[in-house]
């Protein structure tokens, strides 16, 4: 049972475009949401996240948008990079982020010079 | 940044016989690590939870027999699998949190990876 979940399996953008990475989720108590970028033979780094007492987190470029009642999470890149491309993870948590992260399979985007 | 380290990054080996990974933290204590594995094309999914000088907690479904972990010292922990077999290949990756931080999901630090071939 797939509890988080990134359906579409990559994306292909133009540099300077907007990215747009989508992640559904399906347990309730879910309360706290990252995204991790992976790139080739390296482990996941942490990106961004958002508590779900909030529905918008903002870093430079990485705005995450929370919509509770949908169960959905969206990652958003303004302007594209072609250093963006990697694969990247959406992973949930209960109790704030304390508890054991579950992960989606992951989407692979690349952004094209 | 901290770093997690992983060894070996790769591995084959025959049926049957034991693979041992290591996973170090290079620059920090880490508290509590974390052994993942990734089927392709599937998730990460959290094999089992471990703590320095005590026992690890497994995840439901996860065979503690077949899957040793030792967390011997606050910056290495290991994960034996033995009597591998083919459907125990896999890429395993280990993730740590910082000593002294809140534990929360931010500050895990996940390791390259190991891909492990059984034949």
């Amino acid at each position: 049972d797939q509890q988080v979940k990134q359906n579409s399996p990559s994306l292909s953008v133009q540099e300077g475009r907007i990215s747009i990475l989508n992640c559904d989720y399906t347990n309730s108590m879910f309360d706290y949401f990252l995204w991790y970028k992976k790139y080739p033979a390296e482990g996941p780094t942490f990106l961004i996240s958002i508590s779900s007492i909030k529905d918008k987190n903002e870093d430079g470029r990485f705005t995450v948008f929370l919509n509770k009642s949908a169960k959905h999470l969206s990652l958003h890149i303004v302007p594209s990079q072609p250093g963006d491309s990697a694969v990247y993870f959406c992973a949930a948590s209960a109790q704030g982020g304390s508890e054991k992260l579950v992960f989606g399979k992951g989407m692979k985007l690349t952004v094209n010079p | 940044g901290a770093v997690v380290s992983q060894h070996p990054s790769r591995v084959i080996c025959k049926s049957g016989t034991s693979v041992k990974i290591e996973c170090r933290s290079l620059d920090f204590q880490a508290t509590t690590m974390f052994w993942y594995r990734q089927f392709p094309k599937q998730s990460l999914m959290l094999m089992a939870t471990s703590n320095e000088g005590s026992k690890a907690t497994y995840e439901q479904g996860v065979e503690k027999d077949k899957f040793l972990i030792n967390h011997a010292s606050l910056t290495l922990s290991t994960l034996t699998v033995t009597s591998a077999h083919p459907e125990d290949s896999s890429f395993y990756i280990c993730s740590a949190n910082i000593l002294g931080t809140s534990g929360g999901a931010e500050t895990q630090y996940f390791g390259p990876g190991t891909r492990l071939l059984v034949l």
